[in-house]
């Protein structure tokens, strides 16, 4: 049920931005877009998520296109730490408690 | 922050027999809770939505009497793998909702049941 595409794989040098991408031309006016990740062995992490507008916190910003088909997450400066599996989860408007996770991106920082 | 505790984080258990996995909210209520299960170096898939004070609601292609889950506060909710088997050696994670409608799922940091 997974609404999502993402790229297997990113490499990322430490200290630079990761830019991690996510098609979800499906969306429809009402579904958010959420992101987690997944560091090796523990629970999912939640990140951000938004509706139409520009996001941004303490740990990323989340880019979502006009036509809300697409969106970015961007950590600004990715460090070591950051390596992880990325997911991102549009959640269904029929039923909103339910999160169905897609195949996510593994973000590789390297030194 | 929300939290989402799980217990216990690793078990190892014998074909046949039963192992229960607890989640607890620990510093808000859940309504709802919901359980996963991960296989090495796949994704998470969506078992079970767990619901205080009535019967869960399982995923297409989920045992409900395989998996039983149990809802009976709004802080603990607990997942019971009966007779199992080596097919079921998993990652098991369960999540919880803070708030309503958008609020983001809250994760506990998993079981990893292996069956011998």
């Amino acid at each position: 049920d997974a609404k999502t595409t993402q790229p297997p794989s990113m490499d990322c040098a430490e200290g630079r931005a990761a830019n991690l991408p996510c098609n979800h031309s499906t969306i429809s006016g009402n579904e958010y877009v959420y992101w987690y990740r997944q560091i090796h062995s523990q629970g999912p992490q939640y990140i951000i998520h938004g509706l139409k507008n520009n996001e941004t916190n303490e740990m990323a910003s989340l880019i979502i296109t006009e036509d809300r088909k697409s969106s970015t997450l961007i950590l600004p400066h990715a460090t070591l730490r950051d390596t992880a599996v990325y997911y991102c989860i549009v959640r269904p408007t029929y039923n909103f408690n339910k999160f169905y996770f897609g195949s996510g991106t593994k973000l590789n920082v390297k030194p | 922050g929300a939290v989402v505790s799980q217990h216990p984080s690793w078990v190892i258990c014998k074909s046949g027999t039963s192992v229960k996995i607890e989640c607890r909210s620990l510093d808000f209520q859940a309504t709802t809770m919901f359980w996963y299960r991960q296989f090495p170096k796949q994704s998470l898939m969506l078992m079970a939505t767990s619901n205080e004070g009535s019967k869960a609601t399982y995923e297409q292609g989920v045992e409900k009497d395989k998996f039983l889950i149990n809802h009976a506060s709004l802080t603990l909710s607990t997942l019971t793998v009966t007779s199992a088997h080596p097919e079921d050696s998993s990652f098991y994670i369960c999540s919880a909702i803070l708030g309503q409608n958008n609020s983001p799922l809250h994760f506990g940091n998993g079981t990893r049941l292996t069956v011998t």
